[in-house]
């Protein structure tokens, strides 16, 4: 079946700019997960969503960063007023039901964002 | 700000070696152990979930202990080959944590002919 897909696969931008990075996981899985991996870094959390329950943002870098999840399927992830340290790989991740801890994350294939 | 260590940080063997690399963590409150394997171009991907102490896991030519009580994980490769070449993350989740997964910043393999 069909995995975890993000697309743009590669945006560059220049500093200032807002944009929008999106993920649609596999269908029926419930929870949703953003890292990303700046360069020398490791993969980072950013937001976790399950199902209709608030978000657990404890990973966002900055208040311009922000996410959604519409409809429990679609997220995305916002960066406003982008500055170079933010050029990094974004991941979208799901998994069937975050609840448990057990179960794998399948990721996506990323975005890489390349901030002038 | 959970501490989690991986080492080496990288590593290069011949094909047909058998390597392995450690995963440390806090001990406390300690709930599951994630393995993943990313190969570079690809997606990260799933190894293994542990969750009890002493529990060994195995898949092909690759397989992980865990010692909960002294907070470590080993990843065992037999015979490598050149596919085996990645970066492999562990991420432990402790309880009251939530689902989100903490990587190590992961041991990179390169396996050579």
């Amino acid at each position: 079946g069909a995995g975890v897909s993000q697309s743009p696969s590669n945006k560059v931008t220049e500093k200032g700019k807002d944009v929008e990075l999106r993920c649609d996981p596999i269908s029926g899985h419930t929870a949703l997960y953003w890292y990303r991996q700046s360069l020398g870094q490791g993969l980072e959390f950013l937001i976790y969503f399950q199902g209709n329950s608030a978000p657990d943002k404890s990973g966002l870098p900055s208040d311009r960063f922000s996410a959604e999840r519409t409809g429990g399927s679609v997220s995305t992830l916002t960066i406003q007023r982008t500055q170079q340290e933010d050029s990094a790989v974004y991941l979208c991740a799901s998994s069937l039901d975050g609840t448990g801890s057990y179960n794998e994350q399948f990721f996506g294939p990323g975005t890489r964002l390349t901030v002038l | 700000i959970l501490n989690v260590e991986q080492s080496p940080q990288s590593l290069h063997v011949q094909e047909g070696d058998s390597t392995n690399f450690t995963c440390s963590f806090p001990s406390s409150n300690f709930y599951a152990l994630h393995w993943y394997r990313w190969e570079t171009a690809k997606s990260p991907e799933a190894l293994f979930v542990m969750t009890l102490n002493g529990d060994e896991k195995k898949k092909g030519r690759i397989s992980a202990t865990l010692n909960t009580k002294e907070g470590y994980s080993y990843l065992y490769i037999k015979g490598s080959q050149p596919e085996d070449s990645a970066t492999y993350l562990c991420a432990p989740i402790l309880t009251g944590g939530g689902n989100k997964l903490t990587f190590g910043t992961g041991t990179q393999l390169k396996v050579e002919l």
